[in-house]
């Protein structure tokens, strides 16, 4: 079974622009959410879907947005980016309908690394 | 607002070693814990899953322990092996704010 899928691994962007990442769930799975890690915060949560709806969302400002397709593949979208987006984005997928609370563990991509420069 | 504290931040031991990592965290309100393993570069591999209404979950080597009300899990590694080297993480899933993580414990073990 294929794992969490995430493209691309590697981005550069330069301030101002703004960027899409993509996240394949794991087949079966309707759950997705997004988290940012970086060296300073570590992981931090930035949002949630199930069945293409936005169940919760992270404290980062409205540059982060994100959203689920009818086949669960999912993409994040930061606009207007800053130096201090740079950071490894991490997407999970689960079978549960709420992947924060019960007890589906999530499963991780390997991340797409972006750099802002 | 959760907070997720895991220590020590990094450990080194030779191989062989049985050894405990530590997590606590600071509201008792949760529906599970998970620890979780990464390796450099990459994504996150869960290792257990303790539901909120049990004590404690096992696999192979590793055995992770809850005592919701006070705060505290511990992950228990087993005859380590160079191949446990990587940082571990733990999580706590409370509800609205998707998981909170621990800022990880690095591990190291020598050949």
């Amino acid at each position: 079974k294929a794992g969490v899928t995430q493209t691309p691994r590697y981005l550069i962007k330069t301030r101002g622009q703004q960027v899409t990442l993509s996240c394949s769930p794991i087949s079966g799975h309707r759950s997705v959410s997004w988290y940012q890690q970086t060296p300073g915060q570590g992981l931090q949560f930035l949002f949630e879907y199930f069945s293409e709806t936005q169940r919760n969302k992270g404290n980062f400002p409205g540059r982060f947005s994100g959203r689920q397709f009818s086949n669960s593949r999912s993409e994040m979208n930061v606009s207007t980016l800053e130096l201090g987006d740079s950071a490894l984005y991490l997407c999970a997928s689960s079978w549960g309908d709420r992947p924060s609370s019960y007890n589906s563990p999530l499963h991780f991509g390997n991340g797409t690394r972006l750099t802002v420069t | 607002k959760q907070e997720v504290t895991q220590i020590p931040a990094a450990l080194s031991v030779p191989e062989g070693e049985n050894l405990v990592l530590n997590c606590s965290f600071t509201d008792s309100a949760i529906y599970n814990l998970q620890w979780f393993r990464q390796d450099p570069g990459k994504g996150l591999t869960s290792l257990l899953l303790i539901q909120s209404s049990q004590r404690e979950q096992t696999s192979g080597r590793l055995n992770a322990s809850l005592d919701k009300s006070s705060g505290r899990s511990t992950l228990y590694i087993a005859a380590s092996q160079p191949g446990d080297s990587a940082t571990y993480l733990c999580a706590v899933a409370g509800g609205a704010d998707g998981l909170t993580f621990g800022k990880g414990t690095h591990l190291i073990i020598q050949p």
